[in-house]
């Protein structure tokens, strides 16, 4: 099942902050973040693992709850380069298959 | 990290034909995953291909459709079969990674049915 992923899209100034949530009806056991540029694959941010971890990538980080199954990704002091489509995909065990979300366009202006 | 080497990278083909896209990884991994991803959409799991076994179908594909090839533990073929319109589309292929565990994925094969 396809985890619910929101806002649809965000529209920033650079140096602003959002928030992308990710939820899940599963129990999972990762949640992944991707970025997407217009006309390539997605490549991928982090992993947080079940436990309740958070991560950082640069002045991007991500939380996971493992009691309500949610994730939130962390965008802070936006920059140009951060513009592209987010996606969450999800995991039930360590190796396996990801459910991804709808995704959360991001566009980042000077 | 490893990288996935996917062609072709477009194709416009005719309805009622096929088409055979291969993905080739430049380390051996256990599972490789087949997506497809229509244009402004997320990414839908088509199937898991493991060496040595049939390939797992995700609910509304069909191995007849999508015909999974895994002859080693570094290529995969996904065929697309008696193409319509509809499988107008963004195919990828996809591993996940042994050093952090993150999915990679081959540059995606755009594929538009005449």
């Amino acid at each position: 099942q396809q985890p619910v992923q929101s806002p649809q899209a965000v529209i920033l100034r650079e140096g602003e902050d959002a928030v992308i949530n990710c939820s899940s009806s599963k129990a999972l056991y990762s949640v992944h973040w991707y970025r997407q540029k217009h006309g390539e694959a997605p490549v991928f941010l982090m992993i947080l693992l079940k436990g309740g971890e958070q991560k950082g990538h640069e002045k991007i980080s991500a939380s996971f709850n493992e009691k309500k199954q949610q994730s939130s990704l962390y965008l802070t002091a936006s920059q140009l380069s951060y513009s592209g489509t987010y996606f969450c995909g999800t995991a039930t065990d360590s190796w396996g298959k990801l459910q991804f979300g709808a995704g959360t366009q991001v566009v980042v202006t000077p | 990290s490893a990288v996935i080497s996917q062609k072709p990278s477009r194709d416009i083909c005719q309805r009622g034909t096929s088409l055979t896209i291969q993905c080739q990884v430049d380390s051996q991994v256990t599972m490789m995953f087949w997506y497809r991803q229509q244009p402004g959409q997320s990414l839908t799991l088509i199937a898991t291909a493991n060496q040595g076994s049939e390939a797992t179908y995700e609910s509304g594909f069909v191995i007849d459709k999508f015909p999974i090839s895994r002859p080693n533990l570094t290529f995969s073929t996904l065929t697309v079969s008696n193409m319509s319109p509809e499988d107008s589309s963004i195919y990828l292929c996809s591993s996940r990674s042994t050093k952090d565990w993150g999915a990679f994925f081959g540059q995606g094969t755009r594929l538009t049915v005449v």
